[in-house]
C-alpha cells in the first residue's frame, strides 16, 4: 500500500474553505483515494472517494493532482463540527483484502 | 438504521485479567474487523472476519489476543494476562461485503485501561 504525507495539524476559521493536502507519491495505478475522518471521541467515517476526477458529495470535495501523487480534501465552509483528525488512505480495489491503513492523518482545528 | 455498537464504553481492568469486548456490527454486513488507537495514533488493524470466519488476523499482536464471531454477525474480542501496553481504543467496523470497493462504518469504541 502507497505511503501517505499530511500535515500534522492545520487551523481554520468558521465558514471559511479547507483545503487538506496529502501526498501520496508512490500510489499506483489502481490505488483509490479515500478520506476518513474522526470526531473526538467517535470512530472514523467516511469522507470521500475518488480514482482520477475531482469528486463532489454533500460532505466534501475531493481534488486528485493529474499525476495522482497528491489530492487534497475541501471543505467548502467549515463548521465547528468539521474539527476532527483528517485521514488520507489510499486503497487498491485489486484485492480481497478491506483493512485500511491509517497516518497520523492532519487535525484540523476550526475557531468560531 | 442502527449503526455499529460496542459494549462496554469504558472498562477498566487490572495486569493480568481477562477482558472481552463487543461488537454489534451494522445488520446484513458480512465483513466485520477489528482495530486499536493509541493515544495520539492512527487506528491500527488486527482483525478481519468475512462471515464467521477469520479471513485475516495477522495484526493480532500477540496469541494473548483472539476474536470470535460464531454466528457471522456479533464479534467478541478476547485478550488474556492484560498489560498495561494492552490500554487504548478498540474500535470496530462493519462493511456490506469483503474487499476495498466497500465503505467502513465504525462502532465509537471501547476505551480499555489496563492499571
Amino acid at each position: 500500500d502507497a505511503k501517505t504525507t499530511q500535515p500534522n495539524s492545520m487551523e481554520s476559521n468558521e465558514e471559511e474553505p479547507v483545503h487538506l493536502p496529502c501526498n501520496h507519491s508512490t500510489i499506483s495505478g489502481t490505488d483509490y483515494i479515500h478520506w476518513y475522518r474522526q470526531l473526538p471521541s467517535q470512530g472514523p467515517e467516511y469522507v470521500i472517494h475518488g480514482l482520477t476526477s475531482n469528486v463532489n458529495n454533500r460532505m466534501a470535495s475531493l481534488a486528485i493532482a493529474e499525476d495522482r501523487k497528491s489530492s487534497t480534501l475541501i471543505l467548502h465552509r467549515a463548521t465547528l463540527r468539521d474539527a476532527a483528525v483528517y485521514y488520507c488512505i489510499p486503497r487498491n480495489y485489486g484485492g480481497s483484502q478491506g483493512n485500511l491503513i491509517f497516518g497520523k492523518g492532519t487535525k484540523l482545528s476550526v475557531k468560531p | 438504521g442502527a449503526g455499529v455498537s460496542q459494549t462496554p464504553s469504558n472498562k477498566v481492568t487490572e495486569k493480568g485479567k481477562y477482558v472481552e469486548l463487543r461488537c454489534d456490527p451494522i445488520s446484513g454486513h458480512t465483513a466485520l474487523y477489528w482495530y486499536r488507537q493509541s493515544l495520539g495514533q492512527g487506528p491500527e488493524f488486527l482483525i478481519y472476519f468475512q462471515g464467521t470466519g477469520a479471513a485475516d488476523d495477522s495484526g493480532l499482536p500477540n496469541d494473548r489476543f483472539f476474536a470470535v464471531r460464531p454466528e457471522g454477525s456479533v464479534s467478541t474480542l478476547k485478550i488474556q494476562r492484560t498489560e498495561r501496553g494492552d490500554s487504548a481504543v478498540y474500535l470496530c467496523a462493519s462493511s456490506p461485503s469483503f474487499g476495498r470497493g466497500y465503505e467502513q462504518f465504525f462502532g465509537p469504541g471501547t476505551r480499555l485501561t489496563v492499571l
